[in-house]
């Protein structure tokens, strides 16, 4: 069985940083490229970004360029994201998902975050 | 505002068929067969229900179903029931620096 599984959300102030977590099982996870997506309270899904099978490339939406980054540990089954510079509108759930093609077959169940003074 | 345009909210009784538009361009929906649609219960991770326009996972009912004209996506849902009220996502590759674009989904309400 496929379990994704997002770990290191909450609260953090403006400006500051967080790093989300998300195990993989039931699947070979090093041959799967990798994303996350994020869903603002009541809103809708947004792409945050994407990372390749073996980590050597990354896309990101154009909002977090440059504060955000994705990487993962394919030893470990593992994905991250880093989280900078973080500003009130980046408080979402963030869900990590399996990726095939252009398409996300698995998704974790979302690690809460929270940008508030 | 969205990339992809879907309707806020659609409804049908149960035994029914709808169907659930996304509009985009040319750079997306229009340009390419990469366009997904998710299902999403309240609370819960969003779920795959179609690919590649018109593709069903293993596991996905075939009341489920998905077309494309031009820059024009569409699902439908056949014989409604009870369980498929759930809001749905379409989702596409797109040419332009975001990459990935969804739509702001469509709350879907069994009568």
């Amino acid at each position: 069985e496929v379990q994704l599984v997002e770990s290191g959300g909450g609260l953090v102030q403006p400006g500051g940083s967080l790093r989300l977590s998300c195990a993989a099982s039931g699947f070979t996870f090093s041959t799967y490229w990798m994303s996350w997506v994020r869903q603002a309270p009541g809103k809708g899904l947004e792409w945050v970004g994407n990372i390749k099978e073996d980590g050597s490339e990354q896309y990101y939406l154009d909002s977090v360029r440059g504060r955000f980054t994705i990487s993962r540990d394919n030893a470990k089954n593992s994905l991250y994201l880093q989280m900078n510079s973080l500003r009130a509108e980046d408080t979402a759930l963030y869900y990590c998902a399996s990726q095939s093609n252009w398409r996300m077959d698995y998704w974790g169940q979302g690690a809460l975050v929270t940008v508030s003074s | 505002q969205s990339a992809l345009t879907q309707p806020a909210s659609v409804s049908g009784s149960p035994g029914q068929s709808i169907t659930i538009s996304c509009t985009g361009t040319s750079s997306d929906v229009g340009g390419y067969n990469y366009l997904s649609w998710y299902q999403q219960h309240p609370g819960k991770a969003p779920k795959l229900m179609i690919y590649d326009v018109s593709n069903r996972p293993s596991g996905v009912s075939n009341r489920f179903s998905g077309s494309k004209s031009g820059n024009t996506a569409s699902l439908t849902i056949s014989g409604l029931q009870a369980e498929d009220e759930a809001d749905y996502y379409c989702s596409s590759y797109t040419s332009t620096s975001t990459l990935w674009v969804f739509g702001g989904g469509t709350k879907l309400t069994v009568l």
